[in-house]
């Protein structure tokens, strides 16, 4: 049974723009959610989508959007982007009969 | 809203050393209550949880007990390996809204032999 997955591993960006993250969650899970990891922070919370629509949001601005796909994959993107967009974006998928998340390795994101 | 509080690092012990990391959390409701472990260059991998007052989660030596009088689910373990060097993230889920993760900072753990 395969993990939840991500791509790219890496991505190197400049300041301006524009950049998307692809995601695909464990089999079965149902909902995902998109978490930020500045170095030598803990990961904060983007936004969260099920049934295709965004459900829950964090402290986000509007320049972060996503989407998520009939399959339960998701997508993130971020327009204009700034050198403080650089970080660890991890994707979480969780199974509707728990409370459990399982993340994804992360795609690293250098904005220059 | 929601907060965990843990331990800042890093934590250096020698090999078969006993660890202890600290973690206390704020949150209205009945959270589930969790620790996540990240190897260098790596994602999140989950490491034990508890779901209730009193339970304890344990996996690879690894242990927490959900403590509700004092809000704490402090990771331990009798005999740290050079392997089990990492960071810790102690994290919770609210029973309530859409069950997103709130995070500590982190805790790094680094073995040496």
């Amino acid at each position: 049974d395969a993990g939840v997955t991500q791509s790219p591993t890496h991505l190197i960006k400049t300041r301006g723009q524009q950049v998307t993250l692809r995601c695909s969650p464990k089999s079965g899970h149902d909902t995902v959610s998109w978490y930020q990891q500045a170095l030598g922070q803990g990961p904060q919370f983007i936004f969260q989508y099920y049934e295709e629509e965004e459900r829950q949001r964090g402290n986000f601005p509007d320049r972060f959007s996503g989407h998520q796909f009939p399959n339960y994959s998701s997508e993130l993107n971020v327009n204009a982007l700034l050198l403080g967009d650089s970080a660890l974006y991890l994707c979480a998928s969780r199974h509707p009969s728990t409370d459990t998340q399982y993340f994804g390795p992360g795609t690293r994101l250098t904005v220059l | 809203g929601d907060s965990v509080t843990q331990m800042e690092g890093p934590v250096t012990l020698s090999e078969e050393a006993f660890l202890t990391i600290n973690c206390t959390y704020t949150a209205t409701g009945y959270p589930s209550l969790f620790w996540y472990v990240q190897y260098p260059g790596e994602g999140l991998q989950l490491l034990l949880k508890a779901t209730k007052a009193d339970d304890k989660g344990s996996n690879k030596g690894f242990e927490a007990t959900y403590r509700k009088e004092t809000t704490s689910f402090h990771l331990e373990k009798g005999s740290v390996q050079v392997s089990d060097s990492a960071v810790y993230f102690c994290a919770l889920v609210n029973s309530g809204g859409y069950q997103k993760v709130t995070f500590g900072i982190g805790t790094k753990l680094q073995v040496i032999p």
